[in-house]
């Protein structure tokens, strides 16, 4: 079963304005984690954001923020006033906390976010 | 600061060859991974190291073979390898949390780019 779900492959953007990447998750632990990261075309996997699963406040970054909708299992990253830069590959990922120490990450299949300006 | 590195960044090689790949970090992490990421996938995880002991081999063939010298350093020996094991490389740390816990953020390094001929 999958266990991160983003359903959009490709989004257009226009410059400066917020855009929104979905992502909906499984799972049946009580704890866990849920982080964003931005890979451009270079390779690096950039950390953006992260929400523990108890947190009660969405968390924000800059000009990132995460809606994290718990009952609805779902974590969509908001980014405001795009920019060029912007244009990345964007995956989700959950971190289930249910075997310390050896957590796995397990990433979604991405989106790419092309800002046009 | 968050730096991983990697080097190199881009190996080609043949399916005879012996190389390795390097990773490290200087942030005190005490847990390492090795990723395997295809064009356009997510990256899959291959290794896992704890307290520089591998705790997690996420049935990876043989021929890659990971060590873990010291907190710092994480390699990946590469021997007799296959043209479908081509790809994108990435190292990460993170911190093991107090209490030998919860691992929390993974930072990833910028990637060996891997081409097998």
């Amino acid at each position: 079963a999958q266990k991160i779900t983003q359903t959009q492959p490709g989004m257009f953007v226009q410059e400066k304005e917020a855009v929104t990447l979905d992502c909906t998750y499984d799972t049946s632990d009580q704890s866990y984690g849920l982080f964003w990261y931005k890979q451009p075309s270079s390779g690096e996997m950039i950390f953006l954001i992260y929400q523990g699963s108890y947190d009660e406040q969405n968390a924000t970054e800059g000009r990132y923020s995460l809606n994290f909708q718990k009952a609805r299992k779902s974590a969509n990253l908001v980014i405001s006033a795009s920019q060029l830069g912007d244009s990345a590959m964007y995956f989700c990922a959950m971190r289930e906390d249910f075997n310390f120490g050896n957590e796995k990450l397990t990433f979604g299949t991405g989106t790419r976010l092309t800002i046009i300006p | 600061d968050t730096e991983v590195t990697q080097t190199p960044k881009h190996l080609v090689m043949g399916m005879t060859n012996k190389k390795s790949l390097k990773c490290e970090q200087h942030m005190g992490h005490r847990a390492m991974y090795w990723y395997k990421q295809k064009a356009k996938k997510p990256p899959e995880l291959m290794f896992v190291y704890s307290y520089e002991k591998l705790s997690i081999n996420e049935s990876v063939p043989s021929r890659f073979s990971p060590e873990c010298p010291n907190s710092s350093l994480l390699n990946l020996h590469l021997h007799a390898l296959q043209p479908e094991d081509s790809a994108l490389y990435l190292c990460a740390s993170s911190q093991i949390l107090a209490g030998g816990g919860r691992t929390d953020t993974q930072y990833f390094g910028p990637g060996t780019r891997l081409t097998v001929l």
